[in-house]
């Protein structure tokens, strides 16, 4: 069964860091682009950040809000990725989604995780 | 970054109703326009994609149309279980937006 799997929320103090993950089971993940989409308790959904494919050596796009402080990594060798967040705001309070997309501009954001929930507060 | 506008934000509707949901861009993105359902509690599911385009095992109730900056979505008979929060999302170019969805509830 093709699946993703978030992990790794958890609380953390602002400014402080947290490192989530996401794996995949059926089938190879550094074949495919990979998005991250966060929601804030309560409100729309808001995409944050792109890996491309290994064709594309993994390159990684991201949304204003996060820019900078976000960094999306690859593990291919135990079919996983990561959400790196630095220097967190309590804004960025969301339940924190994984998902597939195709290598086009056609198909994204097809096959999703179940999420995982990050709290930033003091 | 290309704004997305839905309407209405929210909408009573009876089973049975034939329901249309507009999504707006800030510019053109050709076809690049996909919607998901999101049911409370629950991981958002992709519906059409490419403005147009049924995703495998949705019910043909939904269709989308649209290209350029107008979109929309139609559920030709509402069924209970359609009743969810709809989004768009544009992906013709980063940053990737989404619409601030449409809920739709019952009447």
């Amino acid at each position: 069964e093709v699946q993703l799997v978030e992990s790794g929320g958890g609380l953390v103090q602002p400014g402080g860091s947290l490192r989530l993950s996401c794996a995949a089971s059926g089938f190879t993940l550094s074949e495919h682009y990979i998005d991250w989409v966060r929601q804030a308790p309560g409100k729309g959904l808001e995409w944050v950040g792109r890996t491309r494919d290994k064709a594309m050596s993994h390159t990684t796009e991201y949304a204003a809000s996060v820019k900078g402080r976000f960094t999306i990594s690859r593990d291919d060798s135990e079919n996983s990725l990561y959400l790196q967040m630095n220097s967190l705001k309590t804004e960025d309070t969301a339940l924190y989604y994984c998902a597939r997309s195709s290598d086009n501009w056609n198909d994204v954001l097809h096959s999703w995780g179940q999420g995982t929930l990050v709290t930033v507060s003091s | 970054d290309i704004q997305m506008t839905q309407s209405p934000s929210a909408m009573s509707a009876s089973v049975g109703d034939r329901v249309t949901i507009t999504c707006r861009a800030s510019q053109g993105i050709s076809n690049y326009l996909s919607w998901f359902q999101q049911k409370p509690g629950k991981v958002p599911k992709r519906l059409i994609y490419t403005s147009s385009s049924l995703q495998s095992g949705v019910p043909s109730r939904f269709s989308g149309s649209g290209s350029g900056t107008e979109f929309t979505l139609t559920i030709s008979s509402l069924q209970p279980e359609d009743f969810a929060t709809y989004y768009c999302l544009q992906h013709n170019s980063y940053p990737f937006t989404f619409g601030p969805g449409t809920k739709v509830d019952i009447k």
